[in-house]
């Protein structure tokens, strides 16, 4: 069955950077849209960032464009997402996504790894 | 402020059918039958229910569909159980240069 595990959360100070990583299994991570999903504490989703199946398009919402870096390797069927310059309104539950062939929604999400952005 | 705008909660009785709202605009949710509803239980992961506006993923329950008329998409829960008890987030594909837009999330109280 379809599995994501993200992991990589953790506390970081502001100005700081982390690496979150999602592995995949269960489906042939190479066909497939990923993408990366927040949730601040008791707000709703947020999207963040997709990539393209051979990594040749990435889009980012406007609040992390010039500060995260999404990036895939097929071959370890690993998602990651690079989150530099953190903020205090950074501060969430990130989610990891595959987005369903050809569409515009969310198949299969993992169960989120938790960033805090604090000093 | 998200782009989507829900009610913050809705309530029904077991057994009841409840309707949740979500209303964008021609750029989002009239403008394409992208959208797009998702249950969230506490401490959990979102999970899909509803895409292009009408369609259930297999395995979900036949007491949930969703409609759009206009700039406005529609889930309903017919029959409710107590475990339909959860946030429910819409979602639909914009044509401005992000990608989907979330409302704000509806809390589903069950009496």
């Amino acid at each position: 069955q379809v599995q994501l595990v993200e992991s990589g959360g953790g506390l970081v100070k502001p100005g700081g950077s982390l690496r979150l990583s999602c592995a995949a299994s269960g489906f042939t991570f190479s066909d497939y849209y990923m993408s990366w999903i927040r949730q601040a504490p008791g707000k709703g989703l947020e999207w963040v960032s997709y990539i393209s199946s051979s990594s040749s398009y990435t889009n980012y919402a406007d609040s992390v464009k010039g500060r995260f870096t999404i990036s895939r390797d097929n071959a370890k069927n690993s998602l990651y997402l690079q989150m530099n310059s953190l903020r205090a309104e950074d501060t969430a539950v990130y989610y990891c996504a595959r987005i369903s062939t050809g569409r515009y929604y969310f198949d299969y999400w993992g169960q989120g790894t938790l960033v805090t952005v604090s000093s | 402020q998200s782009a989507l705008t829900q009610p913050a909660s809705v309530s029904g009785s077991p057994g009841q059918s409840i309707t949740i709202s979500c209303t964008g605009t021609s750029s989002d949710v009239g403008g394409y039958n992208y959208v797009s509803w998702y249950q969230q239980h506490p401490g959990k992961a979102p999970k899909l229910m509803i895409y292009d506006v009408s369609k259930r993923p297999s395995g979900v329950s036949n007491r949930f569909s969703g409609s759009k008329s206009g700039n406005t998409a529609s889930l309903t829960i017919s029959g409710l159980q107590a475990e339909d008890e959860a946030d429910y987030y819409c979602s639909s594909y914009t044509s401005s240069s992000t990608f989907v837009v979330f409302g704000g999330g509806t809390k589903l109280t069950v009496l």
